[in-house]
C-alpha cells in the first residue's frame, strides 16, 4: 500500500490561493488520490479525488502529473473555516486490492485574518 | 441524505470494562469501515464490512475487539476488556461502493477514554 509524504503544517492568510503537495512515490497503477479534511471531534471529509491529471469540484482542484508520484491540493482563496488537517490518501481504486484507506499525518493548515 | 451517525459520542470507562460502540451508517451503504486513532497516532483502519459479512479485519489490533454487523445495517464494535491502549477516537465510515470512486463519508468518531 503506498505511504504519502506530506508537510506537517501550513500557514496562510484569508484570501490566498493555498497548495499542498503530497508525494506517494510507491502508488500502484489501480490506485486513487483522495484528499479529505477534518475538522477537530469531526470525522474526515471528502473533499476531492483523481487518477490522472487535473480535476476540479466546488472546493478544490487537484493536480496529477504524469508520472501520479505526487499531487497537489489546491484551495482557491481560503477563509478562517478551511483551518484543519488535510489529508492525502492513495489505494482502493476500482477492482482493488484492498478498500483500507492509509491516513498519513497529514497537513494542519492553519489560515490567518 | 443523512449521515454516518455513531454513538455515543464519548466514553469514559475504566480498565477491565466493557464498551459497545454503535454505527449507522449511511441507508443503502453495503460497506461499512471502522479506523481509530490512539493518542498521538495517525489514523488506521481496522475492519471492513460488506453487507454483513468481514471483507477485511487485517486491522483488528487483538481479540478482545469484536465486530458485528447483523443485519448488514448496524455495526457495532465491542471492547471487552478494556485496556489503558485502547483510549482514542473510533471512527465509522461508509460507502455506496467498493474502491475510491465515490469516497468514504465518516462520523464524527467516538472517544474513548479508559482509565
Amino acid at each position: 500500500l503506498a505511504k504519502t509524504t506530506q508537510p506537517i503544517s501550513m500557514d496562510s492568510y484569508e484570501g490566498q490561493e493555498v497548495n499542498i503537495t503530497c508525494s506517494h512515490n510507491n502508488i500502484a497503477t489501480n490506485d486513487y488520490i483522495t484528499w479529505y479534511q477534518q475538522f477537530p471531534s469531526q470525522g474526515p471529509r471528502f473533499i476531492i479525488q483523481g487518477y490522472k491529471t487535473k480535476v476540479t469540484n466546488e472546493v478544490a482542484s487537484l493536480f496529477i502529473p504524469a508520472d501520479r508520484k505526487s499531487s497537489t491540493l489546491s484551495l482557491p482563496r481560503v477563509s478562517l473555516s478551511d483551518t484543519a488537517v488535510y489529508y492525502c490518501l492513495v489505494g482502493g481504486g476500482y477492482g482493488g486490492a484492498t478498500n483500507k484507506l492509509i491516513f498519513g499525518t497529514g497537513t494542519l493548515l492553519a489560515v490567518q485574518p | 441524505e443523512a449521515g454516518v451517525t455513531q454513538f455515543p459520542s464519548h466514553s469514559v470507562i475504566e480498565k477491565g470494562q466493557t464498551v459497545t460502540l454503535r454505527c449507522d451508517p449511511i441507508s443503502g451503504h453495503d460497506n461499512l469501515y471502522w479506523y481509530r486513532r490512539v493518542m498521538g497516532k495517525e489514523i488506521k483502519f481496522l475492519l471492513h464490512f460488506v453487507k454483513e459479512s468481514k471483507q477485511d479485519e487485517s486491522g483488528m489490533p487483538n481479540n478482545r475487539f469484536l465486530a458485528e454487523r447483523t443485519g448488514g445495517t448496524y455495526s457495532t464494535l465491542k471492547v471487552q476488556p478494556a485496556e489503558l491502549e485502547d483510549s482514542g477516537v473510533y471512527f465509522c465510515a461508509s460507502s455506496r461502493f467498493r474502491g475510491e470512486n465515490y469516497g468514504y463519508t465518516f462520523g464524527s468518531g467516538t472517544r474513548l477514554t479508559v482509565v
